[in-house]
């Protein structure tokens, strides 16, 4: 069993909708975790990160992390044509490896 | 250059020769990463380094791979007798410290796209 696992299945959506994207990991001793977009033919950059459980918003994004459930979410709301991205979740424990998910690749059809 | 820089930014290679990709982190920072990404393998964790510590090199696939950091800068990625499977986009990061207990938060380069032919 991979330490995070990602459903790499595409996901189309109208603009305007909300995205909704998520990540299961097994390894308790992860303490951060982050969300990386990333577009075509460029490196991830990242979005945001949170380190506890709960809600983190940033403008159009939340991040919500239950660490009971060992499961992270990034929602994105009012999508536009530019959120067209493959979007990757990544976590990180003591040291300083990140433990990436396979992406999703999103498409905001105007 | 103020972002992470990468070099060259593709790569076709024939089966057996070696190749050398180069990493330029932000100015600053002094932990740099390596990371590969395959089609459908998502981003895998190759090498780390951190100030002048020993390399972290516990995600190197095999011993064809070998990378070194010169001055606390800028690193070269080695391939040596590259395979077919070897074919991926080799990304490179930097964050300001590598010190373990903080989210250290990783900027990544454009990363170098190898083919072997």
């Amino acid at each position: 069993q991979k330490e995070v696992e990602q459903d790499p299945g595409p996901l189309s959506v109208p603009e305007g909708a909300i995205v909704s994207l998520n990540c299961t990991y097994s390894n308790s001793a992860f303490q951060y975790f982050m969300w990386y977009r990333q577009y075509s033919r460029k490196g991830p950059e990242l979005l945001m990160y949170t380190y506890s459980s709960g809600n983190k918003e940033d403008g159009r994004f939340t991040a919500q992390v239950d660490k009971s459930s060992k499961y992270i979410s990034l929602f994105i709301r009012d999508s536009q044509p530019s959120d067209s991205a493959t979007y990757l979740c990544a976590m990180k424990k003591g040291n300083n490896r990140l433990a990436f998910g396979k992406g999703n690749q999103v498409v905001v059809i105007p | 250059g103020a972002g992470v820089s990468q070099s060259p930014s593709n790569k076709v290679t024939e089966k057996g020769k070696d190749v050398e990709l180069r990493c330029d982190p932000i100015s600053g920072h002094t932990a740099l990463y390596w990371y590969r990404q395959s089609l459908g393998q998502g981003l895998e964790f190759l090498i780390y380094f951190q100030g002048n510590s020993a390399p972290d090199k516990s995600g190197l696939p095999s011993d064809r791979f070998s990378a070194e950091r010169t001055g606390g800068s800028v690193s070269t990625l080695t391939i040596q007798r590259t395979q077919q499977e070897d074919s991926a986009v080799y990304l490179c990061a930097s964050s300001l410290t590598g010190l373990a207990g903080g989210p250290n938060e990783q900027y990544f380069g454009p990363g170098t796209r190898l083919t072997v032919t």
